[in-house]
């Protein structure tokens, strides 16, 4: 079963440095989106992305970050400068259709876990 | 602002005791709701969309129902191995996103 690829499983890194996560989406999916869960809390929307623009984002996703589809298979989160709260799992997900409609069904991957020192 | 709140936060049950999770919702233009399960250290897995009122799914031992305030997981003779975290998510207005609860956390014991 088709499935979307994150990297890298945990990452551990100071305040005030940069990250980057890392994602490959099933491959016939054109959109795509980062969620985030801190521990104990809830699933929180990040962004979706379409055609190599943004379509949607949260308050969360300040100019701290941004995301990219460097070439035609990866999509990736840049943190510029983590802070402490940022710690939290990130979830790439992508889907077939976009938009608000209810067949527009994302998959999830397995998550990113990071912890800012 | 689009809320949606599952109970119990925990239940904890009996290999074969049956039982429901509830999710209730309060959002402007009801796209879908749905129903992903969640085990540690990896990410949402879909289980179920619903679209209307009186809607239902069933995928073996789960059954999916929704009203216009609320959406029930129903779990019948459950196995260990449905022990997870099950998210309930809505999708609402002109918006892509999802918005999710906290989850119940189920344990099944042999």
């Amino acid at each position: 079963e088709p499935e979307v690829t994150q990297t890298p499983s945990h990452q551990v890194t100071q305040m005030g440095q940069e990250v980057i996560l890392r994602c490959v989406p099933i491959s016939n999916h054109l959109y795509f989106y980062w969620y985030r869960q801190i521990l104990g809390q809830k699933v929180e929307f990040l962004v979706s992305f379409y055609n190599n623009e943004i379509s949607e984002k949260s308050e969360i996703f300040d100019d701290q970050f941004s995301v990219e589809r460097p070439d035609g298979s990866n999509f990736t989160l840049k943190i510029r400068s983590t802070k402490l709260e940022d710690s939290a799992m990130y979830f790439c997900a992508s889907s077939q259709i976009a938009g608000a409609s209810g067949a527009n069904v994302l998959t999830f991957g397995a998550g990113s876990r990071l912890t800012v020192l | 602002e689009d809320q949606v709140t599952q109970s119990p936060e925990a239940l904890r049950l009996q290999e074969g005791e049956s039982s429901s999770l509830n999710c209730s919702y309060t959002v402007s233009g009801l796209r879908g709701l749905f129903w992903y399960r969640q085990d540690p250290g990896k990410g949402p897995e879909f289980l179920f969309t619903l679209y209307s009122a009186g809607e239902e799914k069933e995928k073996e031992r789960l059954k999916a129902t929704l009203t216009k305030k609320e959406s029930f997981l129903h779990i019948t003779a459950p196995k260990p191995e449905d022990s997870a975290t099950y998210l309930c998510a809505v999708r609402a207005g002109g918006y892509s996103t999802l918005t999710f609860g906290k989850g119940t956390m189920l344990l099944v014991s042999p």
